[in-house]
């Protein structure tokens, strides 16, 4: 089976410095990567995806992802970070028909 | 531009009271899923439908049933909800299973309170 793990439970940055979300991935053949956020009572975001090609992929609110094909990681990064990232944010892989999730990482951006 | 709809947000039940999630969705997506969701975890599948296909996760208590009666609706029924079915219920779509535009698309979840 397919799988990720977020070895992180928490990360917490100041605004305005680089966000890291880490993610580390196991599967049998070319992985499919995404990552999700949740806000507080509200349901997953999708913010990029990783399914081939370029190894840096953009995602939505200035997001990106670099896939890392030696270290099976695909960390979650942000330039600079503001107090509105502030949320839970899950990275997954598709395992068959299914997302399998990572347990999840909840980011605190302290202004 | 609401793509995923869930009604309601918020929903309370009585104890062994059935109860009825509702979820809609605009894009015209083949495939729906229903998510558990407790506590911050992880969402954990339920089933999920493909176009009219029923398919159940081998896990899922048989209390969780699920019925799409077309493309853009698709219902989770709790027979007889316990205390420990408490959560955040989240509906999803994809296009397909299994091509590479896989991406889901959340609904924004139902909290479900069992008193």
């Amino acid at each position: 089976a397919q799988s990720v793990a977020q070895p992180e439970d928490q990360v917490n940055v100041a605004e305005g410095n680089p966000l890291t979300v880490k993610c580390t991935y196991s599967v049998s053949g070319n992985p499919y990567l995404f990552w999700y956020v949740q806000y507080p009572n509200r349901g997953l975001q999708f913010l990029l995806k990783y399914i081939t090609g370029d190894n840096l992929v953009k995602g939505s609110y200035g997001f990106e992802a670099e896939f890392n094909k030696s270290q099976t990681s695909f960390h979650l990064k942000k330039p600079s970070a503001l107090v509105s990232d502030s949320a839970l944010y899950f990275c997954a892989v598709r395992d068959d028909y299914k997302l399998s999730f990572g347990a999840g990482t909840t980011v605190t951006v302290r202004a | 531009d609401a793509m995923v709809i869930q009604n309601p947000r918020y929903q309370v039940t009585q104890f062994g009271k059935p109860v009825t999630l509702s979820c809609s969705q605009t894009l015209n997506h083949n495939v729906m899923y229903w998510y558990q969701q407790k506590s911050s975890q992880a969402p954990k599948l339920l089933f999920h439908y493909y176009d009219k296909d029923f398919n159940n996760e081998a896990d899922t208590p048989d209390n969780f049933q699920s019925r799409r009666p077309n493309t853009s609706f698709c219902f989770l029924d709790i027979r007889s909800p316990g205390l420990g079915d408490a959560a955040m219920y989240l509906c999803a779509t994809s296009r397909e299973r299994f091509s590479d535009r896989y991406e889901q698309y959340f609904g924004p979840g139902t909290r479900l309170t069992v008193t």
